[in-house]
C-alpha cells in the first residue's frame, strides 16, 4: 500500500527566501506525483504533475522534481511570497487504471513579510 | 481538462439528519469519480470510487450503509451522509477521473460539513 509522508509538516519564513518542500512516497510504481496548494477552508489547486517517466516540472517560480528511484519528490518554491503562505499537498497517483490519489500530510507554510 | 463543481460549499445539520453533497463535471463524462474527505489538520483519504451505473467501491474502514454514494449519470456524483454525527464533520470534496495520458486529477471546491 502506498504511503505519502511530507516533510517538513509546518514551515515558517520571511519573505524572499527560497524554499525546499520534502516528499517521499515507499511505493514507486507511481503514474504521475502532483502538488497541490490548499489554502485554508478551501479546496485544492493544481500546481504542478510530474509524469513518471519525467525528472522536473517548472512553472513560475514554483519547480518540482521527481525521483521515482528513491522514492522522492521535491518542490522548490522561489523568492517566497506571503501570498504562498497555505499548505501544500504532494499526492502520488497508482499505476494501475484509474486516478485514485495518495496524499501526503502536507506542509503549512507561511511566508512573513 | 475537466471542470468539476460541487455543491453546497457548507452545511451545517442537525445530528441525525442526512446530508446529500453533489460533484458535477462540466464539460467531461467522467465514468469514475472518487470521493475524499479530510479531517481537521489532516491529508485527504479517500473514502471511496464512484462508478457510473454500478456500485461504488469503498475504502477499507469506510461504512457503505452510512455513505451513500450514487452515480446515475455521466456527469454527477452525489455523496449522501446518512444518520449524521458530529464525528462525520470534515471537509469532503471530489475529484474526476480523466483517463488521458495525463491522468491529472481535477477537484471540486469542496464541502465542508457540520454536524451540530
Amino acid at each position: 500500500k502506498q504511503e505519502v509522508t511530507q516533510i517538513p509538516a509546518a514551515l515558517s519564513v520571511p519573505e524572499g527566501e527560497n524554499l525546499v518542500l520534502n516528499c517521499s512516497f515507499t511505493d514507486s510504481a507511481i503514474y504521475n506525483l502532483q502538488w497541490f496548494r490548499q489554502d485554508p477552508g478551501k479546496g485544492l489547486t493544481s500546481l504542478l504533475l510530474i509524469q513518471s517517466s519525467q525528472r522536473e516540472q517548472t512553472s513560475g517560480r514554483l519547480n518540482a522534481s521527481l525521483d521515482k528511484s528513491s522514492g522522492r519528490s521535491t518542490l522548490y518554491i522561489a523568492a517566497s511570497q506571503p501570498g504562498d503562505s497555505a499548505t501544500y499537498l504532494c499526492a502520488a497517483s497508482s499505476n494501475n487504471a484509474g486516478n485514485m490519489l495518495t496524499f501526503g500530510g502536507g506542509t503549512r507554510l507561511m511566508v512573513k513579510p | 481538462g475537466a471542470v468539476v463543481s460541487q455543491h453546497p460549499s457548507w452545511v451545517i445539520c442537525k445530528s441525525g439528519t442526512s446530508v446529500k453533497i453533489e460533484c458535477r463535471s462540466l464539460d467531461f463524462q467522467a465514468t469514475t469519480m472518487f470521493w475524499y474527505r479530510q479531517f481537521p489538520k489532516q491529508s485527504l483519504m479517500l473514502m471511496a470510487t464512484s462508478n457510473e451505473g454500478s456500485k461504488a467501491t469503498y475504502e477499507q474502514g469506510v461504512e457503505k450503509d452510512k455513505f451513500l454514494i450514487n452515480h446515475a449519470s455521466l456527469t454527477l456524483s452525489t455523496l449522501t451522509v446518512t444518520s449524521a454525527h458530529p464525528e462525520d464533520s470534515s471537509f469532503y470534496i471530489c475529484s474526476v477521473d480523466v483517463r488521458d495520458s495525463k491522468r491529472k486529477a481535477f477537484f471540486g471546491q469542496g464541502t465542508r460539513l457540520t454536524v451540530v
